[in-house]
């Protein structure tokens, strides 16, 4: 089945620790998103790619790094997670009739 | 600022109801319109589309939209307990790839 998949599901990390989580996805989708989600709150954009085109949320940390290799697969880096990156990480492809699908998404845990 | 309003709820509905979930907007030249579904710690799930003035239905679900008026909604006919969870309406505008979310309605079906 087309889907789209995040490595890992749970990532615990320690304060000040640099992190990298991954999002592959069969759909041969174009545009490629992440997004932070915190409890009861909607998810916020941090960043989309429309294939290597890269646009940045002008309220995105600079901590917030994110590469797209090839079509397939986005990494996010979080280079100095603090207590405040503790969050569920969405990823999220579209095509041109713009249906968004999410992956399972990673919950980062910061110590 | 773009926004998109929801009724944070909890809407609470009997087994079997119709339930009714409203979202408004307030850009408009919107032109793509989204209802998800998220249960708690999962990510969000696509479950209608909406591109044009009506009514357009799926199984128990109807998606409404009215731009003049900018609002959207979402009907569950015969309510089941597995529906329970947070609904969350996204708009797309015109010749972009970014969604904008409401921070959902949770939903309670009380069986």
């Amino acid at each position: 089945d087309a889907m789209v998949i995040q490595n890992p599901r749970y990532q615990v990390t320690q304060f000040g620790k640099p992190v990298t989580l991954s999002c592959s996805q069969t759909l041969n989708h174009n545009v490629m998103y992440w997004y932070q989600q915190k409890s009861s709150q909607a998810p916020k954009l941090l960043f989309h790619y429309y294939d290597k085109d890269f646009n940045n949320e002008a309220d995105t940390p600079d901590n917030f790094q994110s590469r797209r290799p090839n079509t397939s697969f986005c990494f996010l880096d979080i280079r100095s997670p603090g207590l405040g990156d503790a969050a569920m990480y969405l990823c999220a492809t579209s095509s041109d009739d713009n249906e968004q699908f999410f992956g399972p998404g990673t919950r980062l845990t910061v110590l | 600022q773009k926004e998109v309003e929801q009724n944070s709820g909890p809407l609470s509905v009997p087994e079997g109801a119709i339930a009714s979930l409203n979202c408004t907007y307030s850009d408009r030249v919107s032109q793509s319109f989204f209802w998800y579904r998220q249960y708690s710690g999962k990510s969000p799930e696509l479950i209608m589309s909406i591109y044009s003035n009506g009514d357009k239905e799926d199984g128990r679900f109807t998606a409404q939209l009215n731009k003049a008026s900018q609002y959207v909604s979402l009907l569950i006919r015969d309510s089941q307990p597995s529906d329970s969870a947070t609904y969350l309406c996204a708009v797309i505008g015109s010749g972009t790839y970014k969604y904008i979310f409401g921070t959902g309605t949770r939903l309670k079906v009380l069986a």
